[in-house]
């Protein structure tokens, strides 16, 4: 398996433009995490599915994220309208088993906001 | 109100020495604890856990110990080798995995 595979790698955009992030997860892991790492507030929880189905999205920022999971293999987080605040390093993450085992999280994407 | 701690930003040791990372923690509904490694440019990687009904784990130079009375943690490697180098989270999970700041190590040769 080739892990958990977020794309794009790095993202730079101007302010007010809509940003895509995509994720895919390892193949039967039945939960994904998005995170998102700032030097202020460390590695905070945005949002996550069970089994495709969004369980807890308390810790999406405001009304400009949202995320989905339309299939078992995919997920996005979206910011629409971007704002250089949003700048940091995503995080997605998959699990299986509750992640007793730990999740395994992909390589991140650095969003610059500019 | 930040419910997993780790007070130490860095440690730094000298190869061959013991490493011990630190954690404390708030909420006592966590019910298994878990640590991972972080290098540049790269996601976390996962480590070892324990689960809050045992007080030590162990996994080759990883040896991960839970005193859940004094709802701490602490994560020691032995012995420490430059390759063990990186920023190391802890984390708590109730239903989902809530993270420390990082500890920065520093194992030099």
């Amino acid at each position: 398996d080739a892990g958990v595979i977020q794309s794009p790698r790095h993202e730079v955009t101007e302010m007010g433009q809509e940003v895509t992030l995509r994720c895919k997860p390892i193949s039967g892991h039945n939960s994904l995490f998005w995170y998102r790492q700032t030097m202020m507030r460390g590695l905070e929880l945005l949002i996550y599915f069970n089994n495709n189905v969004p369980i807890d999205d308390s810790g999406m920022p405001e009304d400009r994220f949202s995320a989905k999971m339309p299939n078992a293999s995919f997920s996005t987080l979206k910011i629409q309208p971007s704002e250089p605040r949003d700048s940091a390093v995503y995080f997605c993450a998959s699990s299986s088993q509750g992640g007793v085992y730990g999740y395994t999280f992909g390589s991140g994407t650095r969003l610059t906001v500019v | 109100d930040q419910q997993v701690k780790q007070n130490s930003p860095s440690l730094s040791v000298q190869e061959g020495r013991i490493s011990i990372l630190n954690c404390d923690y708030t909420n006592s509904m966590f019910d298994y604890f878990l640590w991972y490694k972080k290098y540049p440019a790269e996601g976390p990687t996962f480590l070892i856990s324990i689960s809050s009904i045992k007080d030590k784990n162990e996994d080759g130079r990883f040896t991960v110990f839970l005193n859940k009375s004094a709802k701490h943690l602490s994560l020691h490697i032995v012995p420490s080798q430059p390759g063990d180098s990186a920023v190391y989270f802890c984390a708590a999970n109730a239903g989902k995995s809530t993270f420390g700041d990082g500890t920065t190590l520093t194992v030099k040769p």
